[in-house]
């Protein structure tokens, strides 16, 4: 089964700054889809970014970019120009190219500074 | 819209009760999806539901039984639920579940529930 790591349980940046939260996966699946989904204190997840693993170039959603590193199974999300809306828990999420059953990683907490 | 709704937002129940959690999409979307997420957790997939028919049991207990009357609707009835049973409970959906695509999942704000 696919298991989805986000070895940072928080993490802190300073407004405007850049921060960057790593997510590592595991799986002898050749393609497969992966995302960054955010949930803010309100509760309602909303997704963040996707990837499919078939693309070489890293997708970009305005301050949002990734690094997908397919052969070290490593998917980072890269916040730039932080702002406090961005203060939320951060969830990777793993989903199979058969089915549409998706795993989370156990999520990071950022906090952003004033 | 991109809204998916559920109601109601809080709910407490005694072990002995049946409640119903209801979910609302009106998207078109033809999955809808069951999630149990515990405090500072991820999100645990329970059901899928794919046109109208379900296609994922996650191994839930059957306390827990979902139904899907429509396209548009999904709830989840409850009965003689144990307090570690206490959880977020969230509803998604997404245009369609097939292999080979990448169906974004809507997710909607939860009902919090609480057994006592």
């Amino acid at each position: 089964a696919q298991t989805v790591t986000q070895s940072q349980p928080e993490m802190s940046v300073q407004e405007a700054e850049t921060v960057t939260l790593s997510c590592t996966y595991d799986t002898s699946e050749s393609d497969y889809y992966l995302f960054w989904y955010k949930q803010p204190p309100s509760r309602q997840m909303i997704l963040v970014i996707r990837q499919e693993a078939y693309k070489q170039q890293n997708a970009t959603e305005n301050r949002f970019s990734v690094n997908f590193q397919k052969a070290a199974k490593s998917f980072s999300l890269k916040i730039s120009d932080s702002q406090l809306g961005d203060a939320a828990m951060y969830f990777c999420a793993y989903r199979s190219y058969n089915n549409n059953d998706m795993r989370f990683g156990a999520g990071t907490r950022l906090t952003v500074k004033p | 819209d991109t809204e998916v709704t559920q109601t109601p937002k809080h709910l407490v129940m005694g072990m002995t009760n049946k409640k119903s959690l209801k979910c609302e999409q009106h998207m078109g979307h033809r999955a809808m999806y069951w999630y149990k997420q515990k405090a500072k957790k991820p999100p645990e997939l329970m059901f899928v539901y794919s046109y109208e028919k379900l296609s994922i049991n996650e191994s839930v207990p059957s306390r827990f039984s979902p139904e899907c009357p429509n396209s548009s609707l999904l709830n989840l009835h409850l009965h003689a639920l144990q307090p570690e049973d206490s959880a977020l409970y969230l509803c998604a959906s997404s245009q369609d579940w097939r292999a080979g695509a990448t169906y974004e999942q809507y997710f909607g704000p939860g009902t919090r529930l609480t057994v006592t």
